[in-house]
């Protein structure tokens, strides 16, 4: 059972480069989250689609696009990378965004960009 | 939004019992406490959550204030794989609002 499998793992972008992160997960679940953590911070969450068909704005959006693709997949794009947004990027779904829902975390993508 | 208020780091030994404690003072009554963990290089795993009442899983034990201004995650034996950050998190407004903050990180001698 993958779970939340994102893609890719690693990569590395000029200041001004474009690239779409891919997140899919195969529990079936309703909620997609993509989140940003910076080193030694929490994590704070950029996007999230409640639903098939819905994406709203987290806490730190600016610079980024999703798109929910179908059920499984929820990607995130930076259409002009900026050293800014160097970070490990997160993906996770849930049954749920309810209060008791619990969060699947994928393994995360490191993005450095120069 | 309500905050938490965690110790930055704890230190504990192998097969010993490790309490991490967490601070909401201004916890609503709608509040939900939730554990989550991150392990180096990984991303965050849920642990435990709960309401008023103490709740027990295979994984810890989160004991609960009777006024909710603070709880408890017990991890009854740890290992070494415990060693991990652990963020305690109070979720009034859905999945979608949940804050992690810089947690605590927990180091498990030999």
């Amino acid at each position: 059972n993958a779970g939340v499998t994102q893609t890719p793992k690693f990569q590395v972008l000029k200041t001004g480069q474009s690239m779409t992160l891919q997140c899919a997960q195969d529990m079936n679940h309703n909620s997609m989250y993509w989140y940003r953590q910076d080193p030694g911070m929490g994590l704070r969450l950029i996007y999230y689609s409640a639903s098939e068909g819905t994406t709203d704005k987290g806490e730190v959006p600016n610079g980024y696009n999703v798109s929910r693709l179908n059920k499984r997949e929820f990607s995130l794009r930076l259409e002009s990378a900026a050293p800014s947004q160097t970070s490990v990027y997160f993906c996770a779904s849930s049954r749920q965004p309810t209060l008791t829902g619990e969060l699947f975390f994928g393994e995360g993508s490191r993005l450095t960009v120069l | 939004d309500a905050k938490t208020t965690q110790p930055n780091s704890m230190e504990s030994n192998e097969e010993e019992p490790v309490h991490l404690p967490c601070n909401h003072s201004t916890i609503s009554g709608t509040d939900y406490i939730h554990w989550y963990r991150q392990l180096p290089s990984q991303g965050p795993e849920y642990v435990i959550h709960g309401l008023t009442s103490n709740v027990n899983n295979r994984m810890a034990s989160l004991a609960i204030a009777e006024d909710r201004k603070s709880s408890t995650l017990i991890l009854h034996r740890a290992t070494l794989r415990d060693a991990a950050v652990y963020y305690c998190i109070l979720n009034g407004e859905g999945a979608q609002k949940l804050v992690f903050g810089q947690g605590t990180r927990l180091t498990i001698n030999p």
